[in-house]
């Protein structure tokens, strides 16, 4: 498996700031990903991080708003822009190295967000 | 899009008895399907996983079951024990040439077990 760490592990921010969270692999890996969860909730899949290239969006979010790096195979960020209360959550970073054509995809510890 | 529905939403069973929790999927292209544990306050935790060219898998106390004709898959523990309270989420994707397409996860069961 891959291990995953989160920076920061948690934060509590005034409405209309911004927040940029790391995630850093301890090995290159085929794919990064950033996810949201609010609490007792499923995961929401927000981007797929692209190594070198703009992130891939799914439905709902925009770059305005969650700009995402990832400047090497093993390092990425996400940045929740212009932050309003609705923003608090846990946003989970996480990467997929392939397996037998698979690709596993490995967790890190989260960060939980409150935005006052 | 992909389209994943977990059962029960929560779970309670006595410790050493066994539990099981559902997932049904919607796209029959969906061709593999994990597992995760998150406990309190951590990052969801790849247990086990089954790719669609096999009916079952193991590990120890957990096992996995697909029925591609139904579209739903099983996640199995048997003789649980307290460390085992968490909440499960199955999650299905379809392999590509390119690598997976992103994860659609369930809503999540929690499992609690009662000493």
């Amino acid at each position: 498996s891959a291990v995953i760490s989160q920076k920061p592990s948690r934060d509590i921010c005034q409405r209309g700031t911004s927040l940029t969270i790391q995630c850093q692999v301890d090995s290159q890996v085929t794919m990064m990903f950033w996810y949201r969860q609010q609490p007792g909730q499923s995961l929401t899949l927000i981007a797929t991080a692209n190594q070198g290239s703009e992130a891939t969006y799914e439905s709902g979010f925009v770059i305005d708003k969650f700009p995402i790096s990832r400047p090497n195979l093993t390092f990425s960020t996400l940045t929740v822009s212009n932050m309003s209360p609705e923003d608090s959550s846990i946003y989970l970073c996480s990467a997929a190295r392939t397996t037998w054509g698979y690709n596993e995809q490995f967790f890190g510890p989260g960060t939980r967000l409150t935005v006052l | 899009g992909e389209n994943v529905e977990q059962h029960p939403s929560t779970l309670s069973v006595q410790e050493g008895d066994s539990a099981v929790i559902k997932c049904t999927y919607s796209d029959s292209a969906s061709n593999y399907f994990p597992w995760y544990k998150q406990e309190l306050g951590k990052g969801p935790q790849l247990i086990i996983d089954i790719r669609s060219n096999v009916g079952e898998k193991k590990d120890q106390r957990i096992a996995v079951t697909l029925n591609k004709t139904a579209k739903h898959f099983s996640l199995h523990i048997t003789e649980t024990q307290p460390e085992d309270s968490a909440v499960y989420f199955c999650a299905a994707s379809i392999v590509s040439n390119f690598g997976n397409e992103k994860l659609t996860f369930g809503t999540g069961t929690r499992l609690t077990i009662i000493p």
